[in-house]
């Protein structure tokens, strides 16, 4: 059971340059997520999905697309890379009820040049 | 304006003694979780403890309990003999019910630094 997996960890992206961040949670959550890090500001959403074929926008969502083709995956996607998406990516996943608690992945380290 | 508010940047503790990390939360939703959040130096987010506006007693979850104050709209985070391994950056995060997907709202954070 590897719980929510980030691939790849770490990239360097000129900009103007695209690219595609996966994650894939194997715990059959309804519920998936894309968070930006940045120093001193805490997690902040960008994109959600409450289900396979849906998304939805978060509290950040300029310059970035998603897709959720299969329950158990959700593509965070950059078309033209910017310095000011130089961040630490997080993707988590949950059931749907109040109570449960969002689980993280491990964290994808963009930078943006 | 700012869902939720931690005002402390850093925090130290004595190892073994108990420290409290404040959250202040803002929502005119009757019905919403309350989280916290521990991120240490590896850089995962681990979940600590979870909070319901309902709930009628404290949340605890071994060292960890949550002061939770409705009326102050407030729940702190406390840490009851503090390990040096308890040093990390610590999240308060609100879910309000009326977004319908679950969404955190996070706040800053608090660097927490145990002294041996």
């Amino acid at each position: 059971n590897a719980g929510v997996t980030q691939t790849p960890k770490f990239r360097v992206l000129k900009t103007g340059q695209s690219m595609t961040l996966l994650c894939a949670q194997d715990m059959n959550h309804e519920y998936m997520y894309w968070y930006r890090q940045d120093p001193g500001m805490g997690l902040r959403l960008i994109h959600y999905s409450v289900g396979e074929g849906t998304t939805a926008k978060g509290e950040v969502p300029d310059g970035y697309n998603v897709s959720r083709l299969k329950k158990q995956n959700f593509l965070l996607g950059l078309e033209s890379a910017a310095p000011s998406q130089t961040s630490v990516y997080f993707c988590a996943s949950s059931y749907p009820q109040t109570a449960y608690e969002q689980y993280f992945g491990p964290g994808t380290r963009l930078t943006v040049t | 304006a700012q869902k939720i508010t931690q005002t402390q940047p850093g925090m130290f503790v004595q190892e073994k003694e108990a420290v409290t990390l404040d959250c202040t939360y803002d929502t005119s939703d009757q019905s919403y979780g309350l989280f916290w959040y521990k991120q240490p130096s590896s850089g995962e987010m681990i979940f600590l403890i979870y909070q319901g506006s309902y709930d009628e007693q404290n949340a605890t979850e071994g060292r960890y309990s949550l002061n939770f104050q409705k009326a102050r709209k407030s729940a702190n985070l406390v840490i009851s003999a503090s390990q040096l391994g308890d040093s990390a950056m610590y999240f308060c995060a609100m879910r309000e019910v009326q977004t319908g997907a679950n969404n955190l709202f996070f706040g800053t954070g608090t660097r927490l630094t145990v002294i041996p």
